[in-house]
């Protein structure tokens, strides 16, 4: 089966850069995804790496793959307060890339 | 651009009852979904479907029915309600490798 977790908070200054970390445990997954969701809003696709990568840059989000140990982070650099969301790590299922199963999300709160 | 529209944006329904949510995309996406968002949980797929005519489960359809006569629209209908399937709904389109989101529905079984 598949499973994704992912730690469930984090808290940073303003300016400082986050880490948010996440393991899977579908080793033939295609695809891993980083998904943002605003208070009251769907799913935002941040950014998604191919499983052949092990690191992709885009501007301020940096996302690094291990594919041995199977973990997936996301870096922002320099987080502002817009940045404060709930952070969505999920894998494509097997190879059915249309499908994708979801972590339980990470709550980044950015502090002044 | 409309993007993935979901209806109604909330609702509330008793026990035993009945109602269709509504999934419409105008991106000509081949794939849809429905995923259910549970507090501390992750997304867990409901069903989906690969195109018109076609739908399948994913890995909590139970209580749950789909439909997919259009390309652009999947309905996802609850026959007798029930509080275990109180959560936010959200329907997602994709093409290859992204997928949009709607804005999810939140409904409460009471």
């Amino acid at each position: 089966g598949e499973d994704v977790e992912q730690s469930l908070f984090l808290s940073v200054r303003e300016g400082d850069s986050s880490v948010i970390n996440c393991t899977y445990t579908d080793s033939s997954s295609t695809y891993l995804y980083w998904y943002k969701q605003e208070p009251g809003a769907g799913l935002q696709l941040l950014t998604y790496i191919f499983s052949n990568m092990d690191m992709k840059q885009d501007q301020r989000l940096t996302v690094l793959l291990n594919k041995k140990d199977k973990h997936l982070s996301l870096r922002i650099a320099d987080t502002q307060t817009g940045d404060s969301a709930i952070y969505f790590c999920a894998e494509s299922i097997g190879s059915n890339d249309y499908k994708l199963s979801f972590g339980a999300g990470t709550t980044v709160t950015v502090r002044a | 651009n409309a993007g993935v529209t979901q209806t109604p944006k909330f609702r509330i329904l008793k026990i035993g009852q009945s109602m269709t949510l509504q999934c419409a995309q105008d991106m000509n996406h081949n794939y849809m979904y429905w995923y259910r968002q549970d507090p501390g949980m992750g997304l867990k797929l409901i069903y989906y479907s690969v195109g018109a005519g076609i739908t399948d489960k994913g890995e909590v359809p139970n209580g749950y029915n789909v439909s997919r006569s259009t390309t652009e629209d999947f309905p996802l209908r609850l026959e007798l309600a029930a509080p275990s399937q109180t959560s936010v709904y959200f329907c997602a389109s994709s093409s290859d490798t992204e997928a949009f989101f709607g804005q999810g529905t939140r409904l409460t079984v009471v």
